[in-house]
């Protein structure tokens, strides 16, 4: 069974700092990872999709990677902004199952 | 496009009282999916329906719990009676369609957040 696990909990930084999170997961045969973005009280936005047989994708200031063979995946925020304070959820997928992380809350201050 | 509709935005109930959710999902998508989500955790599938019928509802707590998505389209979720435990929000996602070896793109709606005093 797929677990999904995601360090740190929580997470705060300056404004204008890069900074990196990260998704770790059991099982390698995935058929594609996801990040998300939780605003409180809200839904889930998805940010990048990596295929598993991708090992990164970009979208403006967001960088995620993935090492289907340790079993990793991070998102990488470059010159974080108050705007991006949210919690950010891995997902993996495959055999029609989508397993998430409890996710990293993160902080950005002025 | 319209997103996932779902209401309402909150609830709170006492235990052992009954409850129940709505979702719309986005217009032409097959497959919807209701989720649980406990503070501090990632979201946990309950039930999922490829129109009208049940494809997995293996975590779903069916002594308590129910689902129907009668004509394919909107879906109602059903707590009775409810537990302290059920204090969550639920999530409603929706996609095109839904296959072992293919994935589809799952839209949230913003979930109803439960609190069970």
């Amino acid at each position: 069974k797929q677990e999904v696990t995601q360090i740190p909990a929580a997470l705060s930084v300056p404004e204008g700092e890069n900074l990196v999170l990260n998704c770790s997961f059991t099982d390698s045969a995935i058929y594609n990872l996801q990040w998300f973005r939780q605003d409180p009280g809200k839904g889930l936005t998805s940010l990048l999709l990596i295929q598993s047989s991708q090992r990164e994708q970009t979208s403006g200031r967001l960088n995620a990677s993935l090492d289907k063979s340790s079993g990793r995946s991070t998102l990488y925020i470059a010159a974080s902004q108050p705007g991006d304070s949210a919690t950010y959820l891995c997902a993996t997928y495959n055999n029609n199952d989508m397993r998430f992380g409890a996710g990293t809350r993160l902080t950005v201050k002025p | 496009e319209a997103g996932v509709a779902q209401s309402p935005r909150y609830k709170i109930i006492e235990k052992r009282q009954s409850v129940a959710f709505w979702c719309n999902p986005i217009s032409g998508h097959a497959t919807l999916y209701w989720y649980q989500q406990i503070l501090g955790q990632g979201p946990k599938l309950l039930i999922q329906f490829q129109n009208n019928g049940v494809v997995d509802d293996s975590q779903l707590p069916k002594d308590r719990f129910s689902a129907e998505r009668l004509k394919g389209v909107d879906s109602t979720l059903k707590i009775q009676p409810a537990k302290l435990e059920d204090s969550a929000v639920y999530l409603c996602a929706s996609s095109s369609t839904a296959g072992t070896f293919v994935y589809n793109e799952q839209f949230f709606g913003p979930g109803t957040r439960l609190t069970v005093l």
